[in-house]
């Protein structure tokens, strides 16, 4: 079985630019995760949908950050503009539909941004 | 206050050693609980889940106290290959949301 596919796996910007991520989920999970792991720390969610809605965002900054899973499946994660404080890797995980019950989650190598 | 703590770490220890890391959590509505291991530069990958009884996974072992809000990992017998970052992760409730904690590094030495 194919794992969580994410590209690219690395990316180094200047502060101000935009950057992008894509995320391609294990076949048939209907839940998708982005994390932001700072260096030294735990992944922190930044958004989860289910199937192609939001449901939950509250630790996204929305300001910068947006993401959107089209057709319930691949997702893209956007930052506009980037700030150095966003140098992070950014993982994406998913795991089966859930309904107040834990799934394991899958994650897939993640990508490391550099803000310069 | 974190919603997960965890030691510090780093833990050196050597070959066969028997190591326990201990997690505390704020959230006393939480109801699932696991351990994740992330090896350098790697994404996480669940080790096991935590249950109220407690449970062992060859080596491993892990402990749940409710009353207390405090999760533990035991490893016997560490090997080399033990050598990771050990995630201590807490359901935060409704559809599936993970809070994790800092991470306790294990460094194995011969």
């Amino acid at each position: 079985e194919a794992g969580v596919a994410q590209s690219p796996r690395y990316k180094i910007i200047e502060k101000r630019q935009s950057v992008a991520f894509w995320c391609n989920p294990i076949s048939g999970h209907a839940t998708l995760y982005w994390y932001q792991q700072i260096l030294g720390q735990g992944p922190k969610l930044l958004i989860q949908f289910q199937n192609n809605g939001v449901v939950d965002d509250s630790q996204l900054p929305k300001d910068r950050f947006s993401a959107e899973r089209l057709k319930g499946v691949d997702s893209t994660l956007k930052i506009q503009p980037a700030k150095l404080e966003d140098s992070a890797v950014y993982l994406c995980a998913s795991s089966p539909l859930s309904r107040r019950q834990a799934y394991e989650q899958y994650f897939g190598p993640g990508t490391r941004l550099t803000v310069t | 206050r974190k919603e997960v703590e965890q030691d510090p770490g780093p833990f050196n220890v050597p070959e066969g050693a028997t190591v326990a890391f201990n997690c505390t959590y704020s959230n006393s509505a939480s109801q699932s609980f696991f351990w994740y291991r992330q090896d350098c530069r790697k994404e996480p990958k669940l080790l096991m889940s935590v249950y109220s009884s407690g449970n062992e996974d060859g080596r491993f072992t892990a402990q749940l106290n409710r009353a207390s809000q405090y999760i533990s990992l035991l490893i016997r017998d560490s090997k080399l290959s033990d050598s990771a970052t050990y995630l201590c992760v807490v359901n935060a409730g409704g559809y599936n949301k993970l809070i994790f904690g800092a991470g306790t590094r294990l460094a194995v030495h011969p």
